[in-house]
């Protein structure tokens, strides 16, 4: 079983909708919790992230994590066409006695116009 | 456009093969990082780099070797290149070892070995 697990999708929304994005983890010792948005062939791009547990937002970006139930979300607002991409959770944390982020397989968004 | 750059966009070459991908970080970044993205394995941490020296490794093969140089470029070589090493190399920076969850990627080398 992978310590961060995300459902690949594809998800497909009609644009305006509300779309809600998922990972779960096991490993306790994440601390960090980031969202990023990958395009095809392209680098990932951070959109935002959280530390411990709580809600996050920034425009039509909600991030939420629920270290007790150790679940995070990103909810997007009013989804846009542009939005249509690859979006991948990353974990950190210095308990865990790593120096990089492990990352969610990433969820493959589809907002039709 | 995060800022860290990496050439060259694309490369393609045969088994057997060497070749060193190179990343410039965020200007005044100390961090940089190396991941390999492949379709079944998603991004896989391989190798960081802080202020020019080794900090952490990740799945790294042998055959794969990196440095980060006093102007803080780092260099990424893969050598006895295999068909299973075809793959997109992301670096990322961040300013420091601390804000690691800060990490800024760069738009990637896509490998193809042949």
């Amino acid at each position: 079983q992978k310590e961060v697990e995300q459902d690949p999708g594809p998800l497909s929304v009609p644009e305006g909708a509300i779309v809600s994005l998922n990972c779960t983890y096991s490993n306790s010792a994440f601390q960090y919790f980031m969202w990023y948005r990958q395009y095809s062939r392209k680098g990932p791009e951070l959109l935002m992230y959280t530390y411990s547990s709580g809600n996050k937002e920034d425009g039509r970006f909600t991030a939420q994590v629920d270290k007790s139930s150790k679940y995070i979300s990103l909810f997007i607002r009013d989804s846009q066409p542009s939005d249509s991409a690859t979006y991948l959770c990353a974990m950190s944390g210095w308990r865990t006695g790593r120096r990089a982020l492990t990352f969610g397989s990433g969820t493959r968004l589809q907002v039709q116009p | 456009d995060s800022g860290v750059t990496q050439t060259p966009k694309h490369l393609i070459t045969a088994t057997g093969q060497r070749v060193t991908l190179r990343c410039s970080p965020r200007s005044g970044d100390l961090s940089v990082y190396w991941y390999q993205q492949s379709l079944d394995q998603g991004l896989q941490f391989l190798i960081q780099y802080y202020n020019g020296e080794e900090r952490a490794k990740g799945n790294i093969l042998e055959r794969f070797s990196a440095q980060q140089f006093p102007d803080l470029h780092s260099e990424l070589n893969l050598s006895s290149l295999e068909l299973g090493d075809s793959a997109l190399y992301f670096c990322a920076s961040s300013a420091r070892d601390a804000l690691m969850h800060e990490q800024f990627f760069g738009p990637g080398t896509r490998l193809t070995v042949l």
